[in-house]
């Protein structure tokens, strides 16, 4: 058990932009999160996968953010036309439903820095 | 809803005791307690699932009052190794139906200890 990964830890991209971020869960973990932080705040939950099923998605998340799970392992994020205000940690977290009580397990992040 | 957590910081010294409170407008069904130290990413402590519940972690223990629609935290014989942010996290926010969706997170607790 190797722990969740995201690839890559930094990105600096200009204005107008499009990034994607990869994020590998914990092996057997059948549920994955992504979430964004701000300095000062805790994480902000944006989406979450089932398997390859995207189950929930924040109201607060604009069209230009796309998450897709294809085969049910890992997982991307793409932000289409970065802004300012997309600069933030962007976090990916595992969790099973098949045994334990939910906990979810955070990845190291990819940072997010939009000049 | 985000949940309210207090007090925003406390500075303690090596051996004194804590407790970080994490407050509700809405129903609870669990909290998700989490420590994140600068620049990491956040680390699963525990999670309390039902009203009256209690846990505890090593020297850190928590409560859940389901009725009061809140949690408490309580760290004792604080050492160095529990300075940092932790946060509170409840499950279905405003976009949720409830259950083990995605968290809605405090603005999280600054622990500092002091040798």
């Amino acid at each position: 058990d190797t722990g969740v990964s995201q690839d890559p830890r930094h990105k600096i991209t200009k204005r107008g932009q499009n990034v994607t971020f990869r994020c590998d869960p914990i092996s057997e973990h059948n549920r994955l999160y992504w979430y964004r932080q701000t300095l000062g705040q805790g994480p902000e939950f944006l989406t979450y996968f089932q398997n390859e099923a995207q189950l929930e998605k924040s109201r607060l998340l604009s069209d230009r953010f796309s998450a897709e799970r294809p085969k049910g392992s890992f997982s991307t994020l793409e932000i289409q036309r970065t802004e300012q205000g997309d600069s933030a940690m962007y976090l990916c977290a595992s969790t099973t439903t098949t045994s334990g009580e939910g906990e979810q397990y955070f990845g190291p992040g990819t940072r997010l820095t939009v000049t | 809803q985000q949940p309210v957590q207090s007090p925003q910081a406390v500075i303690l010294r090596e051996g004194e005791d804590a407790v970080i409170n994490c407050s509700s407008s809405k129903a609870l069904y669990s909290v998700h307690w989490y420590r994140q130290k600068h620049g990491e990413a956040p680390v699963f402590l525990m999670i309390l699932l039902k009203g009256g519940e209690q846990k505890g972690h090593e020297k850190i223990s928590a409560s859940f009052n389901e009725k009061k629609q809140q949690s408490s935290l309580y760290l004792t014989a604080s050492q160095l190794s529990y300075s940092g942010t932790y946060f509170c996290g409840t499950p279905g926010g405003p976009y949720s139906g409830g259950g083990a969706d995605g968290l809605t997170f405090g603005k999280g607790t600054h622990l500092i200890i002091q040798p």
